[in-house]
């Protein structure tokens, strides 16, 4: 079956470290892959997708690129601010009989001090 | 323009207990979805409508569970009777009809004492 695998956290950066965020896939065919963003208090927002191999998805100064190869999305930021502080989820959506379903990653929770 | 609108925002209920959560979608989504998310770990799907079929309720445990969708538009979920391991973050989503990005909602945060 499609999963997801982050890497596990929490992960506290101080402000204007640079961000990765590991994420690999299983999943067959081809996939769409998303990273959702959950402030404190708040729904889940799409923060950038990819929709085939070797796009990059960017928002906000995140970056993630569609690694078919590696079967991999990393998310990744330049320089992390404190209102970046969240948690973090990769999701994938099939195609075939699972289309329509998105399955996520568990979340990877970003503290970020000043 | 409106997002996806959920109540209640919390409930606590007694195991055992019937509960029923609401979502709004988003107008003019035809796809609707409700998710589960535990403590600690990614949503998990229950079901998922397009416009009022569920298309996918496979992972939606039968023997408690109910959800509708009448007309097409607002859905709600109901849980009957309640157990303990209920407690979680239940997710209403909605999107376009052959669009991949999916609106959530802020959820609705359920205790079972």
């Amino acid at each position: 079956g499609n999963s997801v695998t982050q890497m596990e956290g929490p992960v506290t950066l101080s402000e204007e470290a640079f961000l990765t965020i590991n994420c690999t896939y299983t999943a067959t065919g081809y996939p769409s892959l998303f990273w959702y963003v959950q402030y404190p208090g708040e729904g889940l927002q799409l923060l950038l997708k990819a929709t085939k191999a070797d796009d990059k998805g960017s928002n906000k100064g995140f970056e993630a690129t569609y690694r078919k190869e590696t079967t991999s999305f990393h998310l990744e930021k330049g320089s992390v601010q404190v209102s970046d502080s969240a948690v973090y989820f990769c999701a994938l959506l099939a195609g075939g009989t699972s289309y329509g379903k998105l399955t996520f990653g568990q979340g990877t929770i970003l503290t970020v001090h000043p | 323009e409106a997002g996806v609108v959920q109540s209640p925002r919390y409930k606590i209920i007694e195991k055992k207990q019937p509960v029923a959560f609401w979502c709004n979608p988003i107008s003019g989504h035809n796809t609707l979805y409700w998710y589960r998310q535990n403590l600690g770990q990614g949503p998990e799907l229950l079901i998922r409508y397009e416009n009022e079929e569920a298309v996918d309720d496979s992972q939606l445990p039968k023997d408690r569970f109910s959800a509708e969708r009448l007309k097409g538009v607002d859905s709600t979920l109901k849980i009957q009777p309640a157990e303990l391991g209920d407690s979680a973050v239940y997710l209403c989503a909605s999107s376009s009809l052959g669009n991949t990005e999916a609106f959530f909602g802020q959820g609705t945060r359920l205790t079972v004492v």
